[in-house]
């Protein structure tokens, strides 16, 4: 099956210091890409989807100067968590889609996520 | 808005037993439901997708239903075992390629 890779696994900061999170699609290219966030012993929240070429779309709720994506080409979409604080140390996962259609009923592909801890 | 949610939230039972894990959803207006599988500190596996328009789906000991007019799947585990042990979250995709996901199940099959 398709492998969605992520970098690092795992990082600590400084509080104040922005820190950078790659997702990549391996084998296939992904036109969107999402970015989730899971705090302990709670399910996956959507951040944002990220469309390769253009701007990212957050939910509602989530601060788009904090949390930067990028998705420059196909195959890597990045999350920059930028003047970070306790309050932001989470799980970061990612997933990636084979394409985006208006009635998709493809799956997503998984990323095995980052560790972020924020001192 | 779509929300989804699951029960129970924790669940331990002894090794051999057939399980039921239930996810309900607000919204029937759905393209597909998936069960995951996430071991602690790690992503997800995808285990069954559930096409809105398909009753249920297979994968050796894991069997899901989709009754989508009322809202709801259950994930069915035949004879557990600890290597079962993981949390099971249920997700729905109901509005373009977005995946809202329940609020998972911890289950802990013990020998």
């Amino acid at each position: 099956g398709a492998v969605v890779s992520q970098h690092p696994s795992w990082v600590i900061c400084k509080s104040g210091t922005s820190v950078k999170i790659e997702c990549r699609s391996l084998d296939f290219q992904a036109t969107t890409m999402f970015w989730y966030r899971q705090f302990p012993k709670q399910s996956l929240m959507l951040m944002a989807t990220s469309n390769e070429g253009s701007k990212a779309t957050y939910e509602q709720g989530v601060e788009k100067d904090k949390f930067l994506i990028n998705h420059a080409s196909l195959t890597l979409s990045t999350l920059t968590v930028t003047s970070a604080h306790p309050e932001d140390s989470s799980f970061y996962i990612c997933s990636a889609g084979l394409e985006y259609r208006a009635v998709s009923t493809d799956t997503q592909y998984f990323g095995p996520g980052t560790r972020l801890t924020v001192l | 808005k779509q929300e989804v949610t699951q029960i129970p939230a924790a669940l331990s039972v002894p090794e051999g037993e057939n399980l039921v894990l239930n996810c309900s959803f607000t919204d029937s207006a759905i393209y597909n439901l998936q069960w995951f599988r996430q071991d602690p500190g790690k992503g997800l596996t995808s285990l069954l997708l559930i096409q809105s328009s398909q009753r249920e789906q297979t994968s050796g000991r894991l069997n899901a239903s989709l009754d989508k007019s009322s809202g709801r799947s259950t994930l069915y585990i035949a004879a557990s075992q600890p290597g079962d042990s993981a949390t099971y979250l249920c997700a729905v995709r109901s509005d373009g390629d977005k995946l809202i996901f329940g609020t998972g199940t911890r289950l802990q099959v013990f020998p």
